[in-house]
């Protein structure tokens, strides 16, 4: 299967910081999309991208497509302790219909 | 709307023992699929349908049966339970294939093998 590649594995912040994480990929991808897992529940559709370049907003989330088509970026901006929670990229090859997904990023905001 | 409804939430096996993850959508998704997440390893395909009637593998299939006679269901079957097979299973549906679509997930079922 493909690999997605997430960093960092973890972030501990403060209440109030900017949060930055990225995923990386071998392959090329047409489709990224980020999501975020609360504590015994299932990922939840944050971000969807769907051009080279692309920069898409959902409130204080901020998600880009990178050029290369490899690489997509998440920020969070004046984080808060609901932002707690697992953040996972998936990406969709232009061949096939299936998501890979990458190892997550776990979120920690300290109040 | 339920959306993506998994049971049980729940479940301890015995290695060599079967079971059945269910796995039910109301929203009328042509997609559905099973992945598991292990710590460390991300989510992990193992089988998926593109409608009732047609399955396929996923990356991590063996040990694992699915069929689709409605589009409404997917269950899973373990046929028999290893160790290596505890884990946290997610089904998620969409409503098509390939572009523009994303998953909804269900809340998961939390399987343990002993």
């Amino acid at each position: 299967g493909q690999q997605l590649n997430q960093s960092p594995q973890s972030m501990f912040i403060q209440e109030g910081e900017d949060v930055s994480m990225n995923c990386t990929s071998s392959s090329i991808f047409n489709t990224w999309l980020w999501y975020k897992q609360d504590p015994g529940e299932g990922p939840v559709l944050l971000i969807a991208l769907y051009k080279a370049g692309e920069l898409t907003s959902n409130g204080r989330l901020t998600a880009q497509f990178g050029i290369t088509r490899k690489d997509s970026f998440l920020n969070i901006s004046a984080s808060i302790p609901s932002d707690v929670g697992i953040y996972f990229c998936a990406g969709q090859l232009n061949t096939g219909n299936q998501f890979y997904f990458g190892t997550g990023t776990s979120l920690t905001v300290i109040p | 709307n339920a959306g993506v409804t998994q049971t049980p939430k729940f479940q301890v096996l015995k290695t060599g023992q079967s079971m059945t993850l269910q796995c039910a959508q109301d929203m009328n998704h042509e997609y559905m699929s099973w992945y598991r997440q292990d710590p460390g390893m991300g989510l992990r395909l193992i089988h998926y349908s593109v409608g009732a009637g047609i399955t396929d593998q996923g990356e991590v299939p063996n040990g694992y049966n699915v069929s689709r006679s409605t589009t409404e269901d997917f269950p899973l079957r373990l046929l028999s339970a290893a160790p290596s097979q505890t884990s946290v299973y997610f089904c998620a549906s969409s409503p098509g294939v390939g572009r523009g679509y994303g998953y909804t997930f269900g809340s998961g079922t939390r399987l343990t093998v002993v």
